[in-house]
């Protein structure tokens, strides 16, 4: 049954230190988005990448986050430093290039206190 | 800034009714898509309607697309508890990106 992993599933961290929120796409999938969810803002495109180059990370704050992909079976999103502003679930999705559907992992709860 | 909008933000029903979401965007699209939220649960694609389509169907889903008004509806017919969900629509841009809307919050009442 192939999904999309993410680890880990909750993390709280204090204000301050890196956290590190890793994703496992399905296997042959080209394509890996990053969003973030909040109440107030809804789902936010962060980045994604075709191919594992990244084609836009327009939507993430360029100061604290980065978004990697070292290799196909693994994306990674890093904040460093953790603000208790980017609390939220941090989704991975992955897919084929072309507009297909996405397939969606657990997210990973982040509390920043 | 997100391109989707939808309405409305709630929807209370009963059991067997019709339920139906509407959806706006702003840009040209590829395609259309509807994904369902269970709560604290990653999402999971419903249907997708293509630029050049107009409606689709899948089960009790009906899905319209109107590319001149930029905008689209999801209709779930005969609803069911289980239906309770929130409910967003994403566009898939002609860069590459899927961008999803707020969200529509159903509730479905036994």
């Amino acid at each position: 049954d192939a999904r999309v992993t993410q680890t880990p599933r909750h993390k709280v961290t204090e204000m301050g230190q890196e956290v590190t929120m890793r994703c496992q796409p399905i296997l042959g999938h080209n394509t890996v988005f990053w969003y973030r969810q909040t109440m107030m803002q809804g789902l936010e495109l962060l980045a994604y990448f075709r191919n594992r180059a990244p084609l836009d990370d327009s939507g993430m704050p360029k100061d604290r986050f980065s978004a990697e992909m070292p290799d196909a079976t693994l994306a990674t999103l890093k904040i460093q430093p953790s603000e208790p502003r980017d609390s939220a679930v941090y989704f991975c999705a992955s897919g084929f290039s072309g507009g297909t559907e996405a397939f969606f992992g657990q997210g990973t709860r982040l509390t920043v206190v | 800034s997100q391109q989707g909008e939808e309405d409305p933000q709630a929807l209370s029903i009963q059991e067997g009714e019709n339920a139906t979401m509407n959806c706006s965007y702003k840009t040209s699209i590829n395609n259309l898509q509807w994904y369902r939220q269970n709560s604290g649960r990653g999402l999971v694609h419903l249907i997708l309607i293509r630029s050049n389509e107009r409606e689709k169907h899948s089960g009790r889903l009906r899905v319209t697309l109107d590319t001149s008004k930029k905008s689209s509806s999801l209709l779930i017919t005969a609803s069911r508890a289980a239906d309770t969900a929130s409910y967003f629509c994403a566009i898939y841009n002609q860069g590459g990106k899927l961008i999803f809307g707020q969200g529509t919050e159903l509730s479905v009442k036994p």
